[in-house]
Order: C-alpha cells, then sequence, then structure tokens
C-alpha cells in the first residue's frame, strides 16, 4: 500500500546552519507533494510545495528537492533559526487518490 | 482574511459518548478536509467535503461522519467514542491543491 515516511524522527541543528530534512514515499503515482510546518499547540503550517514535473522549488530560505527515480524528497532551510524548531511533514498527493498522505514527522530542534 | 477556525479547542469526554466539532472555512474555500493527528499514527486523513458532497473519505470506522453545510461550514461527527479517539482533529480547508489547517480540537476521552 502506499506511505509515505521520513527518514529520522528528530534533527538537531546549530543555529545558522543550513537543516535537511527528507522524506521518502512508496506510491509512483504521487504526482503533488507539500511540506508543512506544525509548531506546539499549532495546526500544520503550508512551507513549500512542489509538482512531479519539477525537481527543484525554491522559496524564501527553503527548497524542496524531488527525485522521482526513487522515489524522494527533501527540504532544506537555510541558516536555520531558532523560529524554524518545529515538527515537520512531508505529503504527498495523486490524482487518483484525491487526498494528502503525510508522513510521520520530523521534530526540528534548532540549538543556540 | 480569517483563517480555518475550529471550534471547540479542547473537549473532554468519557468512552461510549458522542462528541460534534465544528469547522468554519477560510471566506470562499468550498473543500474542507478532516484529520486525525496522534502521537502513533501521525496524521490521518478522515474525509473530505466539498459543495456538501463528501468527496473522499479515509479508513476510518463508520463511528467517524461529517457534513458540510451550504456555507462550507463542515462538522465531525464522533459516537460511541473510544479512549483511542483521543487525538488532535484538524480541518483544512483549500483551493484546488494548497490546504490551510486551522489549529485543532484537542480531544480527550477518559
Amino acid at each position: 500500500g502506499e506511505s509515505v515516511g521520513l527518514h529520522l524522527p528528530t534533527l538537531s541543528v546549530q543555529e545558522g546552519d543550513n537543516s535537511i530534512i527528507n522524506c521518502a514515499y512508496s506510491n509512483s503515482a504521487s504526482d503533488y507533494f507539500i511540506w508543512y510546518k506544525q509548531e506546539s499547540g499549532k495546526g500544520p503550517q503550508f512551507i513549500i510545495d512542489i509538482r512531479s514535473n519539477m525537481d527543484k522549488r525554491q522559496g524564501q530560505r527553503v527548497t524542496v528537492l524531488l527525485n522521482k527515480t526513487v522515489k524522494h524528497l527533501s527540504l532544506q532551510i537555510a541558516a536555520t533559526q531558532p523560529g524554524d524548531s518545529a515538527v515537520y511533514f512531508c505529503a504527498a498527493q495523486s490524482e487518483s487518490w484525491g487526498k494528502l498522505q503525510f508522513g510521520a514527522g520530523t521534530q526540528v530542534v534548532v540549538t543556540p | 482574511k480569517a483563517g480555518v477556525t475550529q471550534t471547540p479547542r479542547y473537549l473532554i469526554k468519557t468512552r461510549g459518548q458522542q462528541v460534534t466539532l465544528s469547522c468554519s472555512p477560510i471566506s470562499g474555500h468550498r473543500s474542507v478536509s478532516w484529520y486525525q493527528q496522534t502521537p502513533g499514527q501521525g496524521l490521518q486523513f478522515l474525509f473530505e467535503y466539498f459543495s456538501e458532497t463528501q468527496r473522499n473519505k479515509g479508513n476510518f470506522p463508520g463511528r467517524f461522519s461529517g457534513r458540510q453545510f451550504s456555507n462550507s461550514r463542515s462538522e465531525m461527527n464522533v459516537s460511541t467514542l473510544e479512549l483511542g479517539d483521543s487525538a488532535l482533529y484538524l480541518c483544512a480547508s483549500s483551493t484546488e491543491n494548497e490546504q490551510f489547517f486551522g489549529p485543532g480540537t484537542r480531544l480527550t476521552v477518559l
């Protein structure tokens, strides 16, 4: 069956360093991917998305990379700040499912 | 523009009771999705409503139901509550693909 998972449950990053969060998906029919950030006590917040016809997309301090060959995507956060401490989720969707399937989440902890 | 609002924010119920949660989407959004979030299972899709019709459904038992009104507001109902239903219930409204989440309703079943 389909699954979306993240490689690490917790990522500790020093302030100012770059963060890389990885995610694997199993369904090759997935054609749309989103990264969300969830801070404590809040709902998930959209960060960036990417469609399967692209392999890279950049936002403000964030970059998403998609490798369809190995069904892997990553989120890179440049110059990580204390405010980036949160749980990050990847989600995948395909036209046939019609719904988003979320990974388990990676807790990013930014240390001074 | 106001974001997605959910009421109540916190709820405590006992086993066997039923509960109704409410979600008001962003103005103009016609699609509302519901998710259950638990530490063990992560974010799991419950159902999606669009123009008062259920468009997608996740793998939850029939005790979980929902509906959407003509103003796009949505409710979800859980009957015969079980301890395992304790979770954060998130509602998201969307246009096309991007989903905007509400703060969630924290349900505790005792």
